[in-house]
C-alpha cells in the first residue's frame, strides 16, 4: 500500500545530542513537509520541500535541518541548537495533481531527557 | 500563522449531526477550504475540500457561505469514533504552505 512511513515512532535522547527523524513516501508525491506539534497545540510548519535538492524554512526552522536528495525521502535533523525539542513530529506529502490534499505519516514522538 | 478561526471545543450526542464552524476572514478568490481531523497521537486525516459549492463525500458535507468567509463541516450521524480535533485551512491551488491552527476538539457523547 502507498503511504508515508515515519521512523522511529518513539525516540528518547539526551540533551545536546542531534537526532534524525526519517520520512519516506512511496506515493510519488512532489512536495514534502515537516510539522511540529506540542501538547494541546496545532501543527507548526518547520520545513518544506517542493522538489528534490530544494527546501524552504517554515515558521519554526531554527534548530532544525533537512535534506531532499531523493524524491521519496525527507529526513529531519533536530540539532542541539533546538532549545525545546521534545514534541510530536509529523511528516506529510502532497501531489499537486490531487487538489493539494496532504497525506500525513503516523508521526514520531521525540523525548529529550 | 493560521488564517482561520474555530471554536476551541464542542460536544455532540452520538447519532446526531455535528456541525463544526470555521471563519475564513482573509480568504481570497482562488483559495480552497480544506478540512482535516486528528485522532489523538495520530497523523491528521483529510476529510473534504471545496471552493465555492457545497460538497459531500462518504465522510462529511461541507457548506461554504456565499461570501466564502465561513464554512461548516457536517458529520451527519456522529459516532464515538468521530471524537477528534478538526482543523480547517484555506489554501490557494498554487499554494505551498499549509497553516493549521489549534482546531476544534469534538467530543461525541454516548
Amino acid at each position: 500500500d502507498g503511504g508515508i512511513t515515519q521512523s522511529p515512532k518513539y525516540l528518547f535522547r539526551k540533551e545536546g545530542q542531534n537526532v534524525t527523524l526519517s520520512c519516506e513516501q512511496n506515493l510519488n508525491h512532489d512536495a514534502m513537509y515537516w510539522y511540529r506539534q506540542d501538547p494541546g497545540q496545532g501543527l507548526r510548519l518547520i520545513y518544506y520541500s517542493q522538489i528534490v535538492n530544494d527546501f524552504q524554512k517554515g515558521d519554526i526552522a531554527e534548530g532544525y535541518s533537512v535534506s531532499r536528495e531523493k524524491k521519496e525521502s525527507f529526513p529531519l535533523t533536530v540539532t542541539s541548537a533546538q532549545k525545546n525539542p521534545t514534541a510530536f513530529y509529523l511528516c506529510a506529502s502532497i501531489s499537486h495533481d490531487r487538489a493539494n490534499v496532504l497525506t500525513f505519516g503516523a508521526g514520531s514522538r521525540l523525548t529529550v531527557l | 500563522d493560521a488564517k482561520t478561526t474555530q471554536p476551541t471545543s464542542m460536544d455532540c450526542a452520538e447519532g446526531r449531526a455535528a456541525n463544526l464552524p470555521c471563519n475564513h476572514s482573509t480568504i481570497s478568490g482562488n483559495e480552497y477550504v480544506y478540512w482535516y481531523r486528528q485522532i489523538h497521537s495520530q497523523g491528521p486525516q483529510y476529510i473534504i475540500h471545496g471552493l465555492k459549492n457545497n460538497e459531500t463525500n462518504e465522510m462529511a458535507s461541507l457548506i461554504i457561505t456565499e461570501d466564502r468567509k465561513s464554512s461548516t463541516l457536517i458529520l451527519p450521524h456522529a459516532t464515538l469514533r468521530d471524537t477528534a480535533v478538526y482543523y480547517c485551512i484555506d489554501l490557494a491551488n498554487t499554494g505551498n504552505q499549509f497553516y493549521f491552527g489549534t482546531g476544534t476538539s469534538l467530543t461525541v457523547i454516548p
